[in-house]
């Protein structure tokens, strides 16, 4: 069954350090998320993209963050400068029509010391 | 925005046990999902459920959308079931309830 991917698994940074994390949804898939979970709350939506632009974002989605999606598999979120309070599991989500099923992937979680 | 409220907030059950949580949400939603995170914090679809009622194994669910609100049941409760069950419900994109934390004991 096809899957939401996710790279890397974990990453630890420095404050102020710029950090990509990658996703590759599902190949048919038209539109993508990008969530967050600050430990022990609940899911954040961050921003969502569809056919090459972001539809909507979150207020937590400021200038710091920006998606991409570079070459037709890839869904990439850039945190330009981290901060402590970014730290937090991250995870990507696809859906082929808007309001089907979004699959999430297993995430990436930021540790910013 | 959409508001998602879930209860109850934490569930102790025994093995074997079953089970009703429920998600609340406080407008008409296009989609409502159903997750199991898991203790490695991956979000486990269970169900699409935007109306009626479906089952899968031992859990099911069920939503009124015109009532709205969404009932998820765990019946023969096993020690996998642990973990926090969230509900989501989808306008635009996917809000979330703050969560079931269950503990299914031996």
């Amino acid at each position: 069954e096809p899957e939401v991917t996710q790279t890397p698994s974990h990453q630890v940074t420095q404050m102020g350090q710029e950090v990509i994390l990658r996703c590759v949804p599902i190949s048919n898939h038209l539109y993508f998320y990008w969530y967050r979970q600050i430990l022990g709350q609940k899911v954040e939506f961050l921003v969502s993209f569809y056919n090459n632009e972001i539809s909507e974002k979150s207020e937590i989605f400021d200038d710091q963050f920006s998606v991409e999606r570079p070459d037709g598999s890839n869904f990439t979120l850039k945190i330009r400068s981290t901060k402590l309070e970014d730290s937090a599991m991250y995870f990507c989500a696809s859906v082929y029509p808007s309001a089907d099923t979004q699959y999430f992937g297993p995430g990436t979680r930021l540790t910013v010391l | 925005g959409i508001q998602v409220e879930q209860s109850p907030p934490d569930l102790i059950l025994q093995e074997g046990a079953n089970s009703t949580l429920r998600c609340n949400f406080s407008d008409s939603v296009n989609n409502l999902q159903w997750f199991h995170q898991n203790p490695w914090g991956q979000l486990i679809n269970l169900f699409y459920i935007p109306s009626g009622t479906k089952q899968n194994g031992r859990l099911s669910a069920t939503t009124v959308a015109t009532e709205r609100y969404s009932l998820l049941y765990i019946s023969s409760s096993q020690t996998t079931d642990s973990g926090v069950y969230f509900c989501a419900a989808f306008w635009g994109k996917l809000q979330f309830g703050a969560g079931t934390q269950v503990v299914v004991t031996p």
